[in-house]
């Protein structure tokens, strides 16, 4: 399977500290993307990393690939506790298939 | 910001029942998709749908399972013969283009219930 497994599995920081999620995954991808979503509501496309970059930016976002690892990570900066979800990496191949996600708790 | 609409929000129904929940795309989306995710688990891939015909399907979409685009606008999954284990959120997607270059945009999502 390509789906990718992020770690941690839960994360809680205090707000203003920077948050690291890693994905991992198993097979050759076209593209990474990673999406949040709140608690109970639909998930949230954050940014999309094809797999000839290796880096990429959205405001507060960072995100990198590494295709010889098969790595991702997702570095949120000074994070804010409206930054509290889930977040998910998924990996496109035929399909975008979506990993366990990493349970991120930002405390005021 | 245009939005992925679903109906209904919740949905409680009897075991053996039939279901049809409905989507409504972005308007200028060519590539539909359904995803479900059973409480506390990950979001899984059941079927995307292209040019009017389903492009892919996982081998959780069985015979029980169809899709439909009915009048160009809305995208409906059906599901003919509930089961408990058909509990779950069940999300719809849509995307400009092919995924290779945009994300995908969700719905909501419709709580199913099958009791």
């Amino acid at each position: 399977s390509q789906q990718g497994e992020e770690d941690p599995q839960a994360l809680s920081i205090q707000e203003g500290e920077n948050a690291t999620m890693n994905c991992s995954y198993k097979t050759s991808i076209n593209n990474l993307q990673w999406y949040r979503q709140n608690s109970g509501r639909g998930l949230v496309h954050l940014i999309l990393i094809r797999s000839n970059e290796r880096e990429k930016h959205s405001g507060r976002l960072r995100v990198t690939l590494d295709t010889s690892k098969k790595s991702s990570s997702l570095l949120i900066t000074a994070s804010r506790a409206a930054d509290t979800a889930s977040y998910f990496c998924a990996t496109l191949t035929e399909t975008l298939v979506f990993g366990k996600g990493t349970k991120l708790t930002v405390n005021p | 910001e245009p939005e992925v609409t679903q109906t209904p929000s919740h949905q409680v129904t009897q075991m053996g029942q039939e279901v049809i929940l409905r989507c409504v795309p972005i308007s200028n989306h060519l590539y539909f998709y359904w995803y479900r995710q059973i409480l506390g688990q990950k979001v899984e891939f059941l079927v995307s749908f292209y040019n009017n015909e389903i492009s892919e399907k996982s081998e959780i979409f069985d015979d029980q399972f169809s899709v439909e685009r009915p009048d160009g606008s809305n995208f409906t999954l059906k599901i003919r013969s509930t089961k408990l284990e058909d509990s779950a959120m069940y999300f719809c997607a849509s995307v400009r283009g092919t995924g290779a270059l945009y994300g995908y945009t969700f719905g909501s999502g419709t709580r199913l219930t099958v009791v």
